[in-house]
């Protein structure tokens, strides 16, 4: 079965620069997640697009933001980088109908430097 | 705002034994759902069970079953005849019944169980 598919999957970046995170949803999910988790962290929210709009916001720094394009992958843009923000970052998705189960990616392993 | 806490943060057991998870949250929701997610070291997130609220019967999935108690607000992971496959973070979330598109997964501190051989 499809899964959720990041790229990349390992990024270092040094500080101050900017990282771009791409995400591709599970086939007709139409919701889809962003969570960091930090070194010995549980995963916490940034923020959730349902239809291409944004639906939720957790915990997501002002330096960062995202988007839903129209064949629903997902971008999360992170600029002026600091060493704190080195992290994995989960793009999840699930179907729209309420606790329907949410599906992770692999993640994708940022390194700022 | 819910939470979730797990007050155990490592365990350790046997092959082939049985060992139970805890897990307890904090809600004013009546319709929600529950998650066990397994984090193996690959650091990936598999689902392991899910629970809705609104059923009294405790999921099941071979292995791997829940006691949910919903007056108490607790939710605890049962692994039967364990293996070293199952050596990973293991993290209970919660979700509340929200607008479409709305819904997102609150997670407890995580436990990390060890199998050993």
């Amino acid at each position: 079965a499809a899964g959720v598919i990041q790229s990349p999957r390992h990024l270092i970046k040094e500080k101050r620069e900017t990282a771009t995170l791409k995400c591709y949803p599970i086939p007709r999910h139409d919701t889809v997640y962003w969570y960091q988790q930090g070194p010995g962290q549980d995963p916490q929210f940034l923020i959730s697009f349902y239809e291409k709009m944004q639906s939720d916001k957790g915990s997501i720094p002002d330096r960062f933001s995202a988007q839903q394009f129209s064949d629903y992958h997902s971008e999360l843009n992170m600029s002026s980088l600091e060493l704190g923000d080195s992290a994995l970052y989960f793009c999840a998705s699930s179907p729209v109908q309420s606790g329907n189960t949410i599906y992770f990616g692999e993640g994708s392993w940022l390194t700022v430097v | 705002a819910q939470t979730v806490t797990q007050s155990q943060p490592e365990m350790s057991v046997q092959e082939a034994e049985t060992v139970t998870l805890s897990c307890t949250y904090d809600t004013s929701e009546n319709n929600y759902y529950l998650f066990w997610y397994k984090q193996p070291p690959s650091r990936q997130m598999i689902l392991v069970i899910r629970q809705e609220a609104y059923k009294q019967q405790n999921a099941t999935e071979n292995r791997f079953s829940v006691n949910f108690q919903k007056a108490a607000k607790s939710f605890s992971l049962k692994i039967s005849d364990s293996q070293l496959g199952d050596t990973a973070m293991y993290f209970c979330a919660f979700m509340k019944h929200v607008a479409q598109g709305a819904q997102k997964l609150v997670f407890g501190q995580g436990t990390r169980l060890t199998i050993n051989p």
